[in-house]
Order: C-alpha cells, then sequence, then structure tokens
C-alpha cells in the first residue's frame, strides 16, 4: 500500500532560524510527484512546493526547498529564514503517475509553530 | 480569477437528511476529486474524477456518491449522512496540460456537521 509518513505532529522554530519538517513514503511506482502543501489557519491549502521523482535535483522556492532522497523514500521540507507568517499545519503529499495525476495520498500533518 | 468554489462553507445537519456540497472550477482542469480533513488523519480521498461521467473511488468513499455531468462541477452527495462524517470538506482541481502539472487547486472548504 501507498502511504505517506509525517513523524512531527508538531514543531517550533525561532524567527529568522531555519526548520526542517519530515517526510517519508512508501510506493512501487518508479514515476510519481510529491507536494509539500500550507493550510494557515484560513484554512485554504497552498501549494509550497512540488518535486517530479524523475528530476534528481532538489526543487527550491525561495526559502522554501526539499530534500530528495529516491532511494530512502524521503521527502523533507527545509523553511529558511521564517517568518512570523509560515505558522500553518504542513502537509506531505505524494501522486503516483499512472495515467494521470488524480490520485493523492496525504501525510497526517506537521504544525508548525513560529516563535518571535 | 482561476479558482475551485464549494458551497455551502459551514452547514449543520442532522442525521439521514441528503445534503449535495456543491463544487466548481473555472480552469478547464479534467482532474477533480474530494478530500475529507479530520484531526490526526490528515486528508483523506474520498472520490476523484478523470474527465465528465469518469469518477472512481479513494480511500474512505462509504457513504458519498459524485457526479460529473459537466467538466466544471463535481457535487458530492451524503444521501443519509451521519455523525462520523462530521468533517472539514476539501474539493480541488488540477490538471496533467501545464508546467503545473499536479498541483490541486483547493476550494476553501466546507466544515459539515451531523448531529
Amino acid at each position: 500500500a501507498q502511504t505517506v509518513t509525517q513523524s512531527q505532529p508538531e514543531m517550533s522554530v525561532q524567527e529568522a532560524e531555519t526548520v526542517t519538517l519530515s517526510c517519508t513514503y512508501d510506493t512501487s511506482e518508479s514515476d510519481y510527484y510529491l507536494f509539500w502543501y500550507k493550510q494557515p489557519p484560513s484554512r485554504q491549502m497552498i501549494l509550497v512546493i512540488r518535486q517530479e521523482a524523475y528530476k534528481q535535483q532538489n526543487a527550491t522556492e525561495n526559502r522554501f526547498s526539499v530534500n530528495f532522497q529516491k532511494a530512502a523514500k524521503s521527502f523533507s521540507l527545509k523553511i529558511s529564514d521564517s517568518q512570523l507568517g509560515d505558522a500553518a499545519m504542513y502537509f506531505c503529499a505524494y501522486s503516483p503517475y499512472t495515467s494521470g495525476t488524480y490520485k493523492y495520498i496525504f501525510g497526517t500533518g506537521t504544525r508548525l509553530k513560529v516563535l518571535a | 480569477e482561476a479558482q475551485v468554489t464549494q458551497n455551502p462553507r459551514y452547514l449543520i445537519t442532522v442525521t439521514g437528511k441528503k445534503l449535495t456540497v456543491t463544487c466548481s472550477q473555472n480552469m478547464n482542469h479534467e482532474y477533480m476529486s474530494w478530500y475529507r480533513q479530520d484531526p490526526g488523519l490528515g486528508l483523506r480521498q474520498i472520490y476523484y474524477s478523470m474527465n465528465v461521467e469518469v469518477t472512481d473511488k479513494g480511500d474512505v468513499p462509504e457513504g458519498y456518491k459524485v457526479s460529473r455531468k459537466e467538466k466544471r462541477n463535481f457535487p458530492l452527495i451524503l444521501e443519509s449522512p451521519s455523525p462520523n462524517q462530521t468533517s472539514l470538506y476539501f474539493c480541488a482541481s488540477s490538471s496533467d496540460r501545464d508546467r503545473r502539472r499536479g498541483e490541486l487547486f483547493f476550494g476553501e472548504g466546507s466544515r459539515l456537521t451531523v448531529l
């Protein structure tokens, strides 16, 4: 079965510091996508970053970057220079690319607190 | 503005009273899906649709129905709601056609309470 595991229910980081959120997944597929979504208190789901499994280069989006280890099935999110607005629930998600990206599996989420 | 719109945003109902949560997207996306979010469980996929008249079960389909008669709409139907369907529901759409392949565009969520 395909699963996504986020082992940190809650994390804290000081403003301007760096924090890493972990995510592991299990799959036998070779082609898939991985995502990190942010859910602030407004509950709107926002894409933070996406990674295509066939790309070895780690994705980056401004202060957000990932460490994608395909063999280890690990997909961690690093937030640099943390800001108060980064406080949210973060979900890791996996989508196998079989005939299209329509099946998604989410982790249970990590709540990030940013301390001033 | 590209968006996914779902209604109602909040609903309190009673056990057994049929209800429908509507979802509409204006991005011409071929894929649409429904999720429920529960504390400690993350988001779980209920149903998804690959195109008009093509739907399939996700991980937690029991007690739900969907239909996709038009490309833009994907309503979620609870024929006989029960208290264990109290949850936060999200509709989302996605496409494989552009550089944002696979990115889910979410609606704002519908908080459903079944008494």
